[in-house]
């Protein structure tokens, strides 16, 4: 049950455009189209942002889209805004019906 | 309004043991698998165990054979109990909803979030 491995940092100037990576294996990225994103603030608990890879829930930003390729997955935020400023967590399902989380990403808005 | 409360978190020394619980309220609890994840001070979070509607379990390796989850339906509420407890177990807990709809095979994602209790495991 090795985290899935996303860049340690992004970071980006308002109105811009960043992607995220997640990868991971044939055994939960690539295995399902269960792949979901989370936003966690300092002291906060997470938010949910995307699901089933690139599902958006009611009420989070349509900036906010996710895609995937074979055992890659990626979050992008489109123009970039100061509240964007927080860590991301991507989450696969695994063919052992575990969970796993990607290692996270700190994302600055410069 | 869907809300999960968590409680029981606190010191416990190395060894020792700890039950978390959960209170849900504003869905059909019974209807949902149910989940823990963790969080360690400065690090990222980390999935610890789910239930599912039909009591089946899963855990991370990490604390497998030292946790147990465990749900009780009438009283809309989630637990896990925690023994032989170590230095490395020191995080926030999280009571998450995990959401999966088994007749469409759609889901396994976190919908819902408890604010979270922390645990520290020191001497």
């Amino acid at each position: 049950q090795s985290a899935l491995t996303q860049p340690a940092s992004v970071s980006g100037s308002p109105g811009q455009s960043i992607t995220i990576s997640c990868t991971g294996t044939s055994s939960d990225v690539g295995a399902y189209n269960f792949v979901s994103w989370y936003q966690q603030h300092p002291g906060k608990a997470p938010k949910l942002m995307i699901y089933e890879v690139s599902n958006r829930p009611s009420g989070v930003s349509n900036r906010f889209s996710g895609s995937k390729s074979g055992n890659t997955a990626s979050l992008i935020i489109s123009g970039l805004q100061a509240e964007d400023e927080a860590d991301y967590y991507c989450n696969s399902h695994t063919t052992s019906s575990t969970l796993v989380f990607g290692s996270g990403t700190k994302v600055t808005v410069l | 309004q869907v809300q999960l409360v968590e409680s029981g978190g606190g010191l416990v020394k190395p060894g020792g043991s700890l039950r978390l619980s959960c209170a849900a309220s504003g869905f059909t609890f019974s209807e949902f698998y149910m989940s823990w994840v963790r969080q360690a001070p400065g690090k990222g979070l980390e999935w610890v165990s789910y239930i599912t509607t039909s009591w089946t379990v899963y855990y991370a390796d990490s604390v497998k054979g030292r946790v147990t989850i465990s749900r009780d339906n009438a009283k809309n509420s989630l637990s896990l109990q925690m023994n032989s407890l170590r230095a490395e177990d020191t995080a926030v807990y999280y009571c998450t909803r995990l959401y999966y709809n088994i007749m469409a095979d759609k889901g396994y994602h976190f919908d819902y979030w408890g604010q979270g209790i922390p645990v520290t495991v020191s001497s």
